[in-house]
């Protein structure tokens, strides 16, 4: 089965901030890759799918990137609203390995 | 607008079983995959378990196949999760989510539910 690993586990950082995450996979997944948005409470979102096409009504702030085995998550100005848990998945086999996830938390 | 309900959840002994249901409205269910993940408390994301569109595919992770059966009817647009010989390690939130395409591969989740709480314990 594919590995989905994200770095940082937890990531500090103030409003206004550049933050970015990566994510590796165990294999080759083509860019066969979503991010998500966890929030407590909430249901999840949907960001950004085949890598880096930014999902319908997501800021233009959010964007992703990669191919292959290495991919990268960027919020260009980090806002109150994007405190919160990010994850990556991939989607190319029928197993579809979340990352561990990163928290983004306020400084 | 889309929207995917879960219900069923609730404390359950070890050993014993749970079903789950997920109320889908807004979309055409009967054209789309569905998937089970669930979320222990103070971990990540597990993807639990996918069926095709017209029920004729199913896909589960390991540490859950020979123990739950996902199932749909069209007819109702509802999605299920039949749980048995639950395990404490099956405790968490289990969200309901769509698929963006009729199969599994090459299609990612495009829409969640908010998750209905499992407990397993004695």
């Amino acid at each position: 089965d594919i590995q989905m690993t994200q770095s940082p586990s937890t990531l500090s950082a103030s409003v206004g901030d550049r933050v970015t995450i990566t994510c590796r996979a165990s294999q080759h997944v083509s860019n066969w890759l979503a991010w998500y948005q966890l929030k407590p409470g909430k249901a999840p979102k949907l960001l950004i799918y085949k890598a880096s096409t930014l999902q319908r009504g997501v800021p233009s702030r959010f964007s992703g990137s990669g191919f292959g085995t290495e991919f990268t998550l960027t919020i260009s100005s980090l806002q109150p609203d994007d405190f919160a848990t990010y994850y990556c998945q991939q989607y190319d086999t029928y197993s579809k390995a979340f990352g561990q996830g990163t928290k983004v938390e306020i400084k | 607008q889309t929207q995917l309900v879960e219900s069923g959840g609730g404390v359950v002994q070890p050993g014993r079983s749970l079903s789950l249901s997920c109320a889908a409205s807004g979309f055409t269910f009967l054209s789309y995959g569905m998937h089970w993940v669930r979320q222990a408390p103070g971990k990540g994301l597990e993807w639990v378990a996918f069926i095709s569109y017209d029920g004729g595919k199913e896909y589960y992770a390991e540490s859950v196949k020979g123990r739950f059966t996902i199932s749909r009817d069209n007819s109702k647009n509802t999605l299920y999760l039949q749980m048995n010989r639950l395990r404490s390690e099956d405790t968490g939130l289990y969200y309901c989510a769509k698929s963006s395409g009729f199969d599994s591969s090459a299609y990612y989740i495009d829409f969640w539910g908010q998750g209905t709480l499992v407990t397993v314990s004695s």
